[in-house]
């Protein structure tokens, strides 16, 4: 089973300073990687598919990055609506199912 | 535009079943499968299980399987999560997700409460 490893828990930064979140598969995944961001009372949100591929809508400040077992999101810029808790996300190819990370909440400091 | 409502909030007794449903609209249903995730008080997300919207074919996560069932209905869109013998751990939010390589569109989310 893989297990996804996202750090840090919880990061503090203020608005206009750049995030960079974390993942790490404890075994090599497939390309199936996204990052998703929800905030309190909704669903989440799909921002980057295919480890590198911004969801369409998402802004060009989000971006993601990695392979094999290292993936990362880095935010350039944080806006106000940003703050929130941000999950990473494999997908095996078949049988089919999803592995979470267990999610870094980005903070206003 | 993709769309994916859920039925509304339950409240069950410990033992009891519940039965979540997901209606998509603006896409072919058929041509994707849906997932179903689920989200404790304060906790993170947990995948519950995949299924073929095209041919029905599951898959569920291992600490699930055997109280779970997951159907579709493609004559009106409509996927359904039964969750059987539910215990107060059970308490959570449960989203459906449209699945083909990514889980790209959720539903709103159903609020299951398991009290006695």
């Amino acid at each position: 089973e893989i297990v996804l490893t996202q750090s840090p828990a919880t990061l503090s930064l203020s608005p206009g300073e750049r995030a960079t979140l974390s993942c790490r598969a404890s075994q090599s995944v497939s390309s199936y990687f996204a990052w998703y961001q929800q905030k309190p009372g909704q669903a989440p949100r799909l921002l980057i598919y295919d480890a590198s591929n911004r969801a369409t809508g998402i802004p060009a400040r989000f971006s993601g990055s990695g392979s094999g077992t290292d993936f990362t999101l880095t935010i350039s810029s944080l806006e106000p609506e940003d703050f929130a808790v941000y999950y990473c996300q494999q997908r095996s190819t078949w049988p089919p199912a999803l592995t979470f990370g267990g999610g870094t909440k980005v903070e206003i400091k | 535009q993709v769309q994916l409502v859920q039925s509304g909030a339950e409240v069950k007794k410990p033992g009891a079943s519940v039965k979540v449903s997901c209606k998509a609209s603006g896409y072919t249903f058929t041509s994707y499968g849906i997932s179903w995730v689920r989200q404790a008080p304060g906790q993170g997300l947990e995948w519950m299980g995949w299924i073929s919207a095209y041919n029905g074919n599951t898959n569920f996560a291992q600490k699930l399987q055997g109280r779970v069932t997951l159907t579709t209905d493609t004559s009106t869109s409509t996927a359904y999560m039964e969750l059987r013998s539910l215990r107060s751990d059970d308490t959570a939010v449960y989203y459906c997700a449209r699945d083909r390589t990514v889980a790209d569109y959720w539903g709103q989310g159903t609020l299951v409460t398991v009290s006695s």
